[in-house]
């Protein structure tokens, strides 16, 4: 089955810094790469999703690249608000499989 | 448009004892995914109904069972509670849109403690 990786496991950056998550899987038959953010007390919620026709997608201050040949895939998040710290995960599916697969989550917090 | 609703949101039960949660999807969706979210083992997946039929099924015990209805509510069951039962149980809804699943929306989840 697919095993996907998520790096690092924690990450604090400062107010108005970039931060960066990345995430590896290992199905190359995966299409599709939501990632989620999970604030405490809440289910997931999804920020931003790409499909492996697509090189790389962004909203506002979020952004995920995806590299199929070397089937990995990040989040990118500019301008970071306090309002950004949660765990965030990332996870790999077939588009018609709704299967999610998910990385073990990156608790980020936003130093102000 | 109301979100993905679970109920309860916390259960205690007894170890040996079965139980029964609950998942109402977005309207229109008719795809239903359940999770288990445990701090060692994270986000896995346990099954997928659309249709009140079960399309996909993740590696858990057959103690972990669920169903579909007709309206596509969800429910889900666990037999014979075991104390690594505990866990954050999330449930997803989704449509169908040209033959695929569109994205997931996650209900806040039923927290099972089992003791």
């Amino acid at each position: 089955g697919e095993n996907v990786e998520q790096h690092p496991s924690t990450l604090s950056v400062q107010e108005g810094d970039s931060a960066v998550i990345k995430c590896t899987y290992s199905d190359s038959a995966s299409n599709y790469f939501p990632w989620y953010k999970q604030e405490l007390g809440k289910g997931p919620q999804l920020i931003i999703d790409i499909r492996s026709n697509v090189g790389e997608k962004k909203d506002q201050r979020i952004a995920v690249t995806l590299n199929k040949t070397a089937k990995h895939f990040s989040l990118h998040i500019t301008e970071t608000q306090p309002e950004d710290s949660a765990v965030y995960f990332c996870a790999a599916s077939l588009v018609d499989d709704y299967k999610l697969s998910f990385g073990a989550g990156t608790t980020v917090t936003v130093r102000a | 448009k109301a979100g993905v609703t679970q109920t309860p949101r916390y259960l205690i039960k007894t170890r040996g004892q079965q139980v029964t949660l609950s998942c109402s999807p977005i309207s229109g969706h008719r795809s239903v995914s359940w999770y288990q979210q445990t701090p060692g083992q994270g986000l896995q997946f346990l099954f997928e109904y659309f249709s009140e039929t079960q399309r996909n099924k993740g590696n858990f015990p057959g103690r972990f069972s669920g169903r579909q209805f007709s309206n596509s509510r969800s429910e889900m069951n666990v037999s014979t509670l075991e104390l690594g039962d505990s866990a954050l149980y999330l449930c997803a809804s989704s449509y169908m849109q040209g033959g695929v699943n569109t994205e997931a929306f996650f209900g806040q989840g039923t927290r099972l403690t089992v003791v």
